[in-house]
């Protein structure tokens, strides 16, 4: 089992589109959750940061569920500047150092 | 303020060869991050440094593998002899903290090994 899982995609959907990506993590001890956004043949940059409370940034909106090891974000009215990788990361502090843990991400192409 | 540089940007070698992958983090940054992604794989964990210290190098495949950081500064990854796994992109990382908000990474090295 993978220690990140995200549907690959890709995920085609007109501008104006809700959509929402999933993912589940394997390691229960995960301690700090995150979207990263990538473009192609860029470096991966934090989109937000998730919490169990929820949280929104304008039209992006994440969920955690600790007791699923579910992570979600939502995008309402998408915009073409939205088609990305989108990657699904949770962090972990183990032996004294900090490491991040990546899906494969999901592909979002807005469509005019 | 800078960002995390890396160098090259990409690089063909052939089978058997050396390469050596520059990172320079931003300014005031403890915490270096070493990550790559071979084709089809997800983004992976090489190794850690805080300072000059390697803090954490699990993720390191083998022994052809050698990071350095002299000097708390730069680091350089060295991969010797190259094999054609080791294609992929490699991505260092600084932070001024322990903590996945605070991570900003490098545009990457693309290392193509022929």
């Amino acid at each position: 089992r993978k220690e990140v899982e995200q549907d690959p995609g890709p995920f085609n959907v007109p501008e104006g589109a809700t959509v929402a990506f999933n993912c589940t993590y394997s390691n229960s001890a995960s301690q700090s959750f995150f979207w990263y956004r990538q473009d192609c043949r860029k470096e991966p940059k934090l989109l937000m940061s998730v919490y169990s409370s929820g949280n929104e940034d304008g039209r992006f909106t994440a969920q955690l569920n600790r007791a699923s090891q579910y992570i979600s974000l939502l995008i309402r009215d998408s915009k073409l500047s939205d088609s990305a990788t989108y990657l699904c990361v949770v962090g972990l502090i183990g032996a004294g150092s900090y490491q991040l843990t990546f899906g494969k991400g999901t592909k979002l192409s807005v469509i005019p | 303020e800078a960002g995390v540089t890396q160098f090259p940007s990409h690089s063909v070698i052939e089978k058997g060869q050396t390469v050596t992958l520059r990172c320079d983090p931003i300014s005031g940054h403890d915490n270096l991050y070493w990550y790559r992604r071979v084709m089809g794989k997800e983004i992976k964990f090489l190794l850690h440094f805080v300072k000059e210290s390697k803090q954490d190098e699990s993720g390191m495949p083998n022994n052809r593998f050698l990071a350095e950081r002299t000097g708390g500064t730069y680091s350089t990854l060295k991969v010797q002899p190259a094999e054609l796994e080791d294609s992929g992109v490699y991505f260092c990382a600084s932070s001024r903290i322990q903590g996945g908000n605070t991570i900003y990474f490098g545009e990457g090295s693309w290392l193509t090994v022929v």
